[in-house]
């Protein structure tokens, strides 16, 4: 069982906006601003998507923005296109466990 | 550019032993505290090993403290992970990945560890 909670899928159809939540505790994700999200694509290694909450790295589209409110943490991909389809999993920085994931949410693009 | 390559991962029965290992370009690596980061055949990521710039802090997941040790050689631009006495749950495609502030700001291709009689 992971440590912060995922819905396991969620669907868009193109151009369309959705949102993934990722529930912690005040231990992980309502105590640290360390949240990030990463994309992996079957088969693929994971990519960094969104650190430090809602901050971008380079080359990721501006699509893509996040947030957190209290112990919850949300992705949210905005004008959704065929290739954000991919699972997307959550971590958080935790008290006495360095970091921790979500169990990873499926993204299908309808 | 940043590439990690990992190596090592091999078809081995429960109870044995295996080195993986992480080779590192394109950046300063004795800057950068490194992680490796496991995920179980359609399952997802789980963070089982961390190691500081230094070597100096190491951090291990209960799923494998005791049985598994991190290590580095700054020298060699290298990370490894010498890992024992493994069972069937320790089959996974393990990555090494760098750490920037407890985020993986890039991972490896990854390498297949089965374990399995």
């Amino acid at each position: 069982q992971s440590a912060l909670t995922q819905p396991p899928s969620a669907s868009g159809s193109p151009g369309q906006s959705v949102t993934i939540s990722c529930t912690g505790t005040s231990s992980d994700v309502g105590g640290y601003e360390y949240v990030s999200w990463y994309q992996q694509h079957p088969g693929k290694a994971p990519k960094l998507m969104i650190y430090e909450v809602n901050k971008r790295p380079s080359g990721v589209p501006g699509r893509f923005s996040g947030s957190k409110f209290g112990n919850t943490a949300s992705l949210t991909v905005s004008g959704l296109q065929a290739e954000d389809e991919a699972d997307y999993y959550c971590s958080s920085a935790a008290v006495n466990k360095k970091v921790v994931f979500g169990g990873g949410t499926k993204l299908t693009v309808l | 550019q940043v590439k990690l390559v990992e190596s090592g991962g091999d078809l081995v029965k429960p109870g044995g032993s295996l080195r993986l290992s992480c080779a590192a370009s394109g950046f300063n690596f004795g800057d950068y505290h490194m992680n490796w980061i496991r995920q179980a055949p359609g399952k997802g990521l789980e963070y089982i090993s961390s190691i500081a710039f230094s070597a100096t802090d190491t951090y291990y997941a209960d799923s494998v403290k005791g049985r598994f040790a991190i290590s580095r050689d700054n020298a060699k631009n290298s990370l490894y992970l010498h890992m024992n006495s493994l069972s069937v749950e320790d089959t996974a495609v393990y990555y090494c990945t760098r750490e920037n502030y407890y985020r993986s700001d890039y991972w490896g291709q990854g390498t297949l560890v089965t374990v399995s009689s």
